[in-house]
């Protein structure tokens, strides 16, 4: 029962354009969304996050939109950047029941940014 | 400011054998979670503790086990080690439990089973 998936396991984007990662989720319970950034030997390094109040937060080059009725997120990051490239993590946690406190992760969008 | 810091980086054992790792969180949090990370179940989560007491646990068997210290460093254990048990461990911490509030990782405990 995978309650957060990312659907696309890569990405593939070019220096300077827009990097669209999406990410669905099945539980109605979810009310608090993020994103970390992944390298290898690293742990996840927290990137953005919103509220299920909120439709759009931004930080800088990075803007996370949610659409509650479809259970839909997604990270803008514009504009992208070599450094950019590693592995993105949709995360979801609920202010009570059996989520309460923990992260439910997807599985991961492997993001190339190439110069 | 001094991230979550965990230890040892690095852990080979054997099978049946039980391990300790440990975690400090960033100062001034008091909420530590653990989380599994493996190739093919992904990030999985463990347990949290707040306040030396835990709030909160994954679907594990009772071999993983934790505790919080009063000065909020965390420890995890795991007994019996098993082939399976392989993984990375990744510790996080926050000020509080639940709310709005991100967690913060570090660079977590690769853990070898032989």
């Amino acid at each position: 029962d995978q309650q957060v998936k990312q659907n696309s396991p890569s990405l593939s984007v070019q220096e300077g354009r827009i990097s669209i990662l999406n990410c669905d989720y099945t539980n109605s319970m979810f009310d608090y969304f993020l994103w970390y950034k992944k390298y290898p030997a690293e742990g996840p390094t927290f990137l953005i996050s919103i509220s299920s109040i909120k439709d759009k937060n931004e930080d800088g080059r990075f803007t996370v939109f949610l659409n509650k009725s479809a259970k839909h997120l997604s990270l803008h990051i514009v504009p992208s950047q070599p450094g950019d490239s590693a592995v993105y993590f949709c995360a979801a946690s609920a202010a009570g029941g059996t989520s309460y406190g923990k992260l439910t992760f997807g599985q991961g969008t492997i993001l190339t940014v190439h110069p | 400011k001094a991230g979550v810091t965990q230890t040892p980086r690095y852990l080979i054992k054997t099978r049946g054998q039980q391990v300790t790792l440990s975690c400090s969180p960033i100062s001034g949090h008091r909420s530590v979670s653990w989380y599994q990370q493996t190739p093919g179940q992904g990030l999985q989560f463990l347990f949290e503790y707040f306040s030396e007491t835990q709030r909160n646990k994954g679907n594990f068997p009772g071999r993983f086990s934790g505790r919080q210290f009063s000065n909020s460093r965390s420890e995890m254990n795991v007994s019996t080690l098993e082939l399976g048990d392989s993984a990375l461990y990744l510790c996080a911490s926050r000020y509080r439990t639940g709310g709005d509030q991100p967690q913060h990782f570090g660079d977590g405990t690769r853990l070898s089973i032989l």
